[in-house]
């Protein structure tokens, strides 16, 4: 058990709607960072918060936002979903973003858009 | 950009065999280097990893060394267990670079008995 939490573990819904995803990271980590698991695109940086602030974006489409907030949990925000948006999406947390902390990985969050 | 490359798997073997997947990578600057491994159904876990030039990360019988001349951090393993498949994946991550982890497309190891 990483003490990163990823809620819900499974959601299913349709194309068009919207979903929150929710992470608490590991108490005394300051930092939230978003993967991407989809068969196609292996596993892809998504975005990266910090104590609150967005610290670094990756390959995060438009429709998808997040925000971390002053408890230091973060959601992710997947909007107007496709079918290709269905993947694992996971949070990592590490306690400062300067590194190479190690990041440790919640057990994911699997979406299926139908 | 910053990328990794891994060898293709799946890699098969027989329990006690010994074990190599192939890691390279391609950034500018020298970054951290990390193994990860991901069980069946399960998140990412940390299996190992090297922060400079001609570290030695190890962990459970896996290790992988840092070596900057041929930009490669292979991992190796005298004798695979059935427990040890997994899905290993390769990284890179910079300090004051966000410390945004690069993975590699990931190498499935399968060991039969």
């Amino acid at each position: 058990d990483s003490g990163v939490t990823q809620t819900p573990k499974h959601l299913i819904t349709a194309t068009g709607q919207r979903v929150t995803l929710r992470c608490s990271p590991r108490s005394g980590d300051l930092s939230v960072y978003w993967y991407q698991q989809s068969l196609d695109q292996g596993l892809q940086f998504l975005i990266h918060y910090y104590n609150g602030e967005e610290r670094a974006k990756g390959n995060i489409l438009e429709r998808f936002s997040a925000q971390q907030f002053p408890d230091l949990h973060s959601e992710l925000n997947l909007s107007s979903l496709e079918l290709g948006d269905s993947a694992l999406y996971f949070c990592a947390s590490s306690v400062i973003p300067g590194g190479p902390e190690t990041q440790y990985f919640g057990p994911g969050t699997r979406l299926l858009v139908l | 950009g910053n990328s990794v490359t891994q060898m293709e798997g799946p890699v098969t073997l027989s329990e006690e065999a010994f074990l190599t997947i192939n890691c390279t990578y391609t950034a500018t600057g020298y970054p951290s280097l990390f193994w990860y491994v991901q069980y069946p159904g399960e998140g990412l876990q940390l299996l190992l990893k090297a922060t400079k030039a001609d570290d030695k990360g190890s962990n459970k019988g896996f290790e992988a060394t840092y070596r900057k001349e041929t930009t490669s951090f292979h991992l190796e393993k005298g004798s695979v267990q059935v427990s040890d498949s997994a899905v290993y994946f390769c990284a890179l991550a910079f300090t004051g670079g966000g410390n945004k982890l690069t993975f590699g497309t990931g190498t499935q190891l399968k060991v039969e008995l």
